[in-house]
């Protein structure tokens, strides 16, 4: 079970950046990690994901640690319609399955 | 990208009786997925549902509960059958598109949310 381990809950400012940690130490060579985001009653959304090298797009930065057992979500500037569930997600390279953990609420305070 | 369109998109139930989701993708796409929300939790894979053969079910979850079709590229349902009020859930279904192995994204529904009584 590709299992990631991520705090509960996260609380942010309007316009600050936000980092969300993910711990998987027990990661192998060839998981990816992923991260969808889950918004108020809505299906999860893809957000980003990585192999090795930190990865930029228009939502959102990751940037993972030389060992590979961490990683970290970076949203630059938060803003409320950011407010969600975020999931962190170990995805075997071979295997199309997710696993969803609890994930982290985000709350954003205006 | 993928635009999926679930339907119904609330429904309250009587035990005993069973529902039929529909699931709709803008695009053809081989790989489609049914999941379950329950109450305050996170998502939980029920099957995978590829066109041209049978759903595959994961741990927990069996085809006579959880009847699926697959009968085209764009189109899937699920079937919450003999429903009792711990059916209480979102269910949702999602495709992958790009599927390249690590680098594929999957798209989600906006859920059916089921209400048993």
């Amino acid at each position: 079970d590709a299992k990631t381990t991520q705090p509960n809950s996260m609380e942010s400012n309007e316009e600050e950046p936000v980092h969300l940690p993910c711990n998987h130490s027990t990661i192998s060579g060839t998981d990816y990690i992923h991260w969808y985001r889950q918004l108020p009653s809505q299906g999860p959304e893809y957000v980003i994901h990585g192999l090795t090298s930190n990865v930029n797009n228009r939502m959102a930065s990751l940037a993972i640690a030389e060992d590979r057992k961490s990683s970290t979500l970076i949203l630059h500037r938060a803003t409320l319609r950011d407010a969600a569930v975020y999931y962190c997600i170990r995805k075997c390279g071979s295997n199309y399955k997710l696993t969803f953990g609890k994930g982290t609420l985000l709350t954003v305070n205006p | 990208s993928a635009v999926i369109s679930q339907k119904p998109s609330r429904d309250i139930c009587q035990r005993g009786t069973s529902l039929t989701i529909q699931c709709q993708v803008d695009s053809q796409v081989t790989m489609m997925f049914w999941y379950r929300q329950q109450p305050g939790q996170s998502l939980t894979l029920i099957a995978t549902a590829n066109q041209g053969s049978e759903a595959t079910y994961e741990s927990g979850f069996v085809i006579d509960k959880f009847p699926i079709s697959r009968p085209n590229l764009t189109f899937s349902t699920l079937t919450v059958s003999n429903m009792s009020p711990e059916d209480s859930s979102i269910y949702l279904c999602s495709v992958v598109v790009g599927w390249t192995s690590g680098t594929d994204t999957q798209y989600f529904g906006p859920g059916t949310r089921l209400t048993v009584l």
